[in-house]
């Protein structure tokens, strides 16, 4: 089936400090999600996007859709110590059916 | 209401237990789901529903059984489950099945099968 690779894996920052991490698959999605989950809760939705090339802020997050539909990357600028979690891609293919979840990033931030 | 509510938060239930996980939406969402997550690893769909209308199964063990009796509710009945079902339970919902519009998750149940 469709898999979505997520890195890092995981990442140990200085309260600050910019951060990015990027997903790619094999296959070509249609819909790019970025969502934040904190243990114990559900996952939230931090920012989609719906076409290539798109680029999308949220604050002091940033994300942009790739050109070849196959990526996308997630940018966190002056991170804080509250930006800790594990920070999942998402993507839905064409048919609108398959919605896959990358493995996560887990992000760490030292103060 | 932006909401996606789960009940309960937390659930200890016995392998010869029957319960029930409810979810409710009241943003006219068309389109709802249940994942399995275990820790460390991302959600895995189990159920999706359309229109009311059970779309997909991924080949989830009867002993769980989903349930939608209105837009707006979604129920997932356990029976007879096995320690491996602990996980976090998560309901979401999109505004339909085809696009990502307002995909929101809840905050989850967490279930402890012994």
């Amino acid at each position: 089936g469709q898999q979505l690779n997520q890195s890092p894996q995981s990442m140990f920052i200085q309260e600050g400090e910019d951060v990015s991490m990027n997903c790619t698959s094999s296959s070509i999605f249609n819909t790019w999600l970025w969502y934040k989950q904190d243990p114990g809760e559900g996952p939230v939705l931090l920012i989609a996007l719906y076409k290539a090339g798109e680029l999308t802020s949220n604050g002091r997050l940033t994300a942009q859709f790739g050109i070849t539909r196959k990526d996308s990357f997630l940018n966190i600028s002056a991170s804080i110590p509250s930006d800790v979690g594990i920070y999942f891609c998402a993507g839905i293919d064409n048919y609108g059916q398959n919605f896959v979840f990358g493995p996560g990033t887990r992000l760490s931030v030292l103060p | 209401d932006t909401e996606v509510t789960q009940t309960p938060k937390h659930l200890v239930m016995g392998m010869t237990n029957k319960k029930s996980l409810k979810c409710e939406q009241h943003m006219g969402h068309r389109a709802m789901y249940w994942y399995k997550q275990k820790a460390k690893k991302p959600p895995e769909l189990m159920f999706v529903y359309s229109y009311e209308k059970l779309s997909i199964n991924e080949s989830v063990p009867s002993r769980f059984s989903p349930e939608c009796p209105n837009s707006s509710l979604l129920n997932l009945h356990l029976h007879a489950l096995q320690p491996e079902d602990s996980a976090l339970y998560l309901c979401a919902s999109s505004q339909d099945w085809a696009t990502a519009d307002g995909y929101t998750f809840g905050s989850g149940t967490r279930l402890t099968v012994v």
